[in-house]
């Protein structure tokens, strides 16, 4: 059965502590990791997508990577706005999408 | 800048009643989903449509109904409320293009009493 974890479920950061989130994954015919954001009371917010072993991502402070088991969320220098939960979401073969249950961010100024 | 809208934000209903939540995106995105998200669990499907007049259920579709019958709107009904159906629920939309990522609304807060 496919399945995404991730870990932590939730984790504290000081302002600048960088760390990373990970998300494992047993997905049959992967044809795309997906990165989103998920701030309380909104929807998520789409950030990254992988498509092969070896890629890697970036956007502002965030970095996502991809391999043949799993994907990190690297955080460098965090700030307080990044505090949200992370979601990774792996899609198979038969295009159907599998959440995993997210990492709660904290960052404290 | 409107994306995916869902109505109402908030409601709560008591055993038994029926309605429907509202989904509507301004994108011309083919594929259209809906999800539940409850505490300490992911986000499951329940059920989606890859285009108008097209549906298909999910993970888990008991208890819910959709139409498709226009591209921009995508509604759920609930039949019969049950106190199990109390969650967070979200609706999503993407193009057919098959990587592509999924758009989602703010979500309808649901609780059953």
């Amino acid at each position: 059965e496919d399945q995404v974890t991730q870990s932590p479920e939730a984790l504290r950061l000081q302002e600048g502590e960088s760390s990373s989130l990970n998300c494992s994954y047993t997905v049959s015919g992967l044809r795309g990791l997906f990165w989103y954001r998920q701030d309380p009371g909104k929807g998520p917010e789409f950030l990254f997508t992988l498509y092969s072993a070896g890629e890697e991502k970036e956007k502002e402070r965030l970095k996502a990577t991809l391999t043949k088991k799993e994907s990190f969320l690297h955080i460098t220098a965090p700030k307080p706005e990044d505090s949200a939960t992370y979601l990774c979401a792996g899609k198979d073969r038969d295009d159907k999408i599998i959440f995993g249950k997210g990492t709660r961010l904290h960052i404290l100024p | 800048n409107a994306g995916v809208t869902q109505t109402p934000k908030f409601q709560v209903l008591k055993t038994g009643q029926s309605m429907t939540l509202q989904c509507a995106q301004d994108m011309n995105h083919e594929y259209m989903s809906w999800y539940r998200q409850d505490p300490g669990m992911g986000l499951r499907l329940i059920h989606y449509s890859v285009g108008a007049g097209i549906t298909d259920q999910g993970e888990v579709p008991n208890g819910y109904n959709v139409s498709r019958s226009t591209t921009e709107d995508f509604p759920l009904r609930l039949l019969s409320a049950a106190p199990s159906q109390t969650s967070v629920y979200f609706c999503a939309s993407r193009t057919d293009s098959t990587n592509q990522p999924q758009h989602f609304g703010d979500g309808t807060r649901l609780s059953i009493l």
